[in-house]
């Protein structure tokens, strides 16, 4: 049973524009979130995290939403840059667990020029 | 240079067969960590270590056995590999959790396959 969902395995979106990658968890224990991404033959880089004090955090172009009653997170991208082409992978981690970190099953952005 | 280092970074081999895949940090973290990526299904943890005396099983351990040489060397055996053992394998560490921030850091991956 996954706790932590990606439930578009793929998004192509226009240089420029804006890119909305989501996410939903099942465990309301989950009180840090974390995005990362990858690109081919590399391991995941992290980008941005988020602890459930907050609902938003920003990063330069990155900013990471955070909606606790709806257990869903997002990461907007704006301005979508062809270099953004990767696999996105969102995780989060419960206290008391260790921080171990629970990983989605990514989604793909193709940013197109 | 890398922070975190994986060796080798490709592997072949045959059911049966022992085989190592090592990690190496620089980055001074306590905790390491051993995931492996299947299509799909993202990343899942198979072992991870607070330091040289603690190592702990993941979600997927069954088949892998760890050793912690040292803090910065942390290693992944499998001890007779089969073929759905054919996977991507990556390493990470992280700082204490008394450092405030729960980020892994992963090394480049060593892609194994088991025929």
């Amino acid at each position: 049973d996954q706790q932590v969902k990606q439930n578009s395995p793929s998004l192509s979106v226009q240089e420029g524009r804006i890119s909305i990658l989501n996410c939903d968890y099942t465990n309301s224990m989950f009180d840090y979130f974390l995005w990362y991404k990858k690109y081919p033959a590399e391991g995941p880089t992290f980008l941005i995290s988020i602890s459930s004090i907050k609902d938003k955090n920003e990063d330069g172009r990155f900013t990471v939403f955070l909606n606790k009653s709806a257990k869903h997170l997002s990461l907007h991208i704006v301005p979508s840059q062809p270099g953004d082409s990767a696999v996105y992978f969102c995780a989060a981690s419960a206290r008391g667990s260790a921080r171990q970190l629970t990983f989605g099953s990514g989604t793909q952005l193709t940013v197109l020029p | 240079d890398a922070d975190v280092t994986q060796t080798p970074r490709n592997r072949i081999t045959k059911t049966g067969k022992r085989i190592m895949l090592e990690c190496s940090q620089t980055k001074g973290h306590d905790r390491m960590y051993w995931y492996r990526q299947d299509p799909g299904l993202g990343l899942r943890l198979i072992y991870y270590s607070f330091d040289v005396k603690d190592i702990n099983k993941g979600e997927i351990s069954d088949g892998y056995s760890v050793s912690r040489q040292a803090q910065a060397k942390f290693s992944l055996s499998l001890e007779s590999a089969i073929p759905n053992q054919t996977a991507l394998y990556f390493c990470a560490t992280s700082p204490g959790a008394t450092s405030g921030k729960y980020e892994q850091y992963f090394g480049p991956g060593t892609r194994l396959t088991v025929t």
